[in-house]
């Protein structure tokens, strides 16, 4: 089966940088997206890593390394806005091209 | 900007009905998605289409469920007999590729 694991409740400063940790099991990794969500809304995309390495987008930043099955997302300069939850989400090819998301990550950033 | 459209925005309806949730995707996508997510808990997989046919489905999508996209624009999901435990927002998704995947607003179903 998959699994993913990430931290239930983040909080920091506004301006501040955070780092938000993403582990997975899958029988056949393709890939590890992020994806923001503000409170009623809908999922967002912010990020993709299908090989290892950092991907930069803006603020927002994401690591991956298959040798560890491990990821995480990195936001910059923290505004208020981003006060959210995030979400990692593992394609997943053994079967065909699944997506499973984290049970996602609530930030929350403080004046 | 071109974006994913759902209909309706929220749907009411009697356990035991059937309901057929509505999703435009972005007009040059090749790849469509259903999700739910129950409220307060994560995004969960329902099914994925290319192709049109379905490419992936699970464990959630059972005989209950149906997606068709009956013309070049619509996409959509069927619940044949819905239960209590339905109740949900349903997301529709789209993508050009396999790896972004762009959300709908989504429609939230309450089952009675």
């Amino acid at each position: 089966g998959q699994s993913l694991e990430q931290p239930s409740e983040v909080t920091a400063v506004e301006g501040a940088i955070v780092q938000i940790n993403c582990t997975y099991q899958t029988s056949g990794f393709y890939g590890l997206s992020w994806y923001q969500q503000h409170d009623g809304g809908a999922p967002t995309f912010l990020s993709y890593n299908g090989l290892d390495g950092l991907e930069e987008t803006g603020r927002f930043s994401s690591f991956l390394s298959r040798s560890d099955s491990y990821g995480y997302l990195l936001l910059q300069e923290l505004q208020m806005k981003d006060s959210a939850s995030y979400f990692c989400a593992v394609r997943d090819r053994a079967g065909g091209f699944k997506t499973i998301f984290g049970a996602g990550t609530r930030l929350f950033v403080k004046a | 900007e071109p974006e994913v459209t759902q209909t309706p925005s929220h749907q009411v309806t009697q356990m035991g009905q059937e309901v057929i949730l509505r999703c435009v995707p972005i007009s040059n996508h090749l790849y469509f998605y259903w999700y739910r997510q129950i409220l307060g808990q994560k995004v969960e997989f329902l099914v994925s289409f290319y192709n049109n046919e379905i490419s992936e489905k699970s464990e959630i999508f059972d005989d209950q469920f149906s997606v068709e996209r009956p013309d070049g624009s619509n996409f959509t999901l069927k619940i044949r007999s819905t239960k209590l435990e339905d109740s949900a927002m349903y997301f529709c998704a789209s993508g050009t590729g396999i790896n972004e995947q762009f959300f709908g607003p989504g429609t939230r179903l309450t089952v009675l």
